[in-house]
C-alpha cells in the first residue's frame, strides 16, 4: 500500500542553522500539508500546498518557513534560521483530492521528522 | 475556525470492554469527520472517517455523527491493550487543514 515517507527521521541542529525536511507524498495525491507537534501538545497545522503554491498557512508559518515541490515528487519544508522553539515533530500529509464529502479527502500522514534545535 | 473539544483523559477501560470516545465541535458547517489514532512518538493514523449522520462500522470500530447535537463519537468494541493510544477527532473542510483537538488518551488494561 502506498505511503507517505519522510526524511530524515531525526534531525539535530544548532540554533540559527537552516534545515530542510523532506517528504515524498503518495504518488497520485494533489494536496500536501505540513503539521508540527511540540512534545506533549496537539498537532498543529502549518501550511497546505496545491498546484505548486501555498493554499493556506497558519500564524506559525512565518517568514522563516518556506515550502516547495522541486521535482514533482518531493515536498520540502525549509526553516531558514532555527529557534529553540522549533523543536518538534514535523509531519507531512497528503490527500488525493479536496472534494467535500468524498473519500478522497482522507489525509495520510508520514512517520514524521523529529527536529531538535540545540 | 473549526474547533473541536475532547476530554483529554486518560480513559481507562479493561481489556474486552467497550471504549467510548467523544468529540464536540463548534462549526455547524462541518460535514465530515476523521478519527485518528496516535501512539506516543508516532504520526496520526487514520482509523475512521464519517461523512453523514448516523453510524458507520468498520470491524471493532463504530463512528457516530450527530450533526444536530454537534458531536461525533468513536466506539471501540472488545478493547485490546494495543488500542492504548491517543485518539484525535478532526473535522474536514474541503482542501483545508485538519484541525485537531488535544485528543483523548485511552488506556486499556489487560
Amino acid at each position: 500500500e502506498p505511503e507517505v515517507t519522510q526524511t530524515p527521521s531525526h534531525q539535530v541542529t544548532q540554533m540559527g542553522q537552516e534545515v530542510i525536511l523532506r517528504c515524498v507524498p503518495i504518488s497520485n495525491h494533489l494536496y500536501f500539508y505540513w503539521y508540527r507537534q511540540i512534545l506533549g501538545q496537539k498537532v498543529e497545522f502549518l501550511v497546505s500546498f496545491y498546484n505548486n503554491e501555498i493554499s493556506e498557512k497558519s500564524e506559525i508559518f512565518d517568514d522563516q518557513f518556506s515550502v516547495e515541490r522541486p521535482d514533482g515528487s518531493n515536498f520540502t519544508l525549509k526553516i531558514r534560521s532555527t529557534k529553540l522553539e522549533d523543536s518538534a515533530m514535523y509531519f507531512c500529509a497528503s490527500i488525493r483530492r479536496g472534494l467535500a464529502g468524498a473519500t478522497d479527502n482522507e489525509q495520510f500522514f508520514g512517520p514524521g521528522t523529529r527536529l531538535t534545535v540545540l | 475556525q473549526k474547533e473541536v473539544e475532547q476530554n483529554s483523559g486518560p480513559l481507562s477501560v479493561p481489556e474486552g470492554a467497550i471504549a467510548s470516545l467523544n468529540c464536540t465541535y463548534s462549526d455547524r458547517g462541518s460535514q465530515s469527520f476523521f478519527w485518528y489514532r496516535q501512539y506516543s512518538g508516532k504520526s496520526p493514523e487514520l482509523i475512521m472517517s464519517i461523512y453523514s449522520n448516523g453510524d458507520k462500522e468498520d470491524g471493532r470500530f463504530t463512528a457516530q455523527l450527530n450533526k444536530a447535537s454537534q458531536y461525533v463519537s468513536l466506539l471501540i468494541r472488545d478493547s485490546q491493550p494495543s488500542d492504548s493510544a491517543t485518539y484525535l477527532c478532526a473535522p474536514w473542510g474541503g482542501f483545508q487543514k485538519l484541525v485537531f483537538g488535544t485528543g483523548t488518551r485511552l488506556l486499556v488494561s489487560p
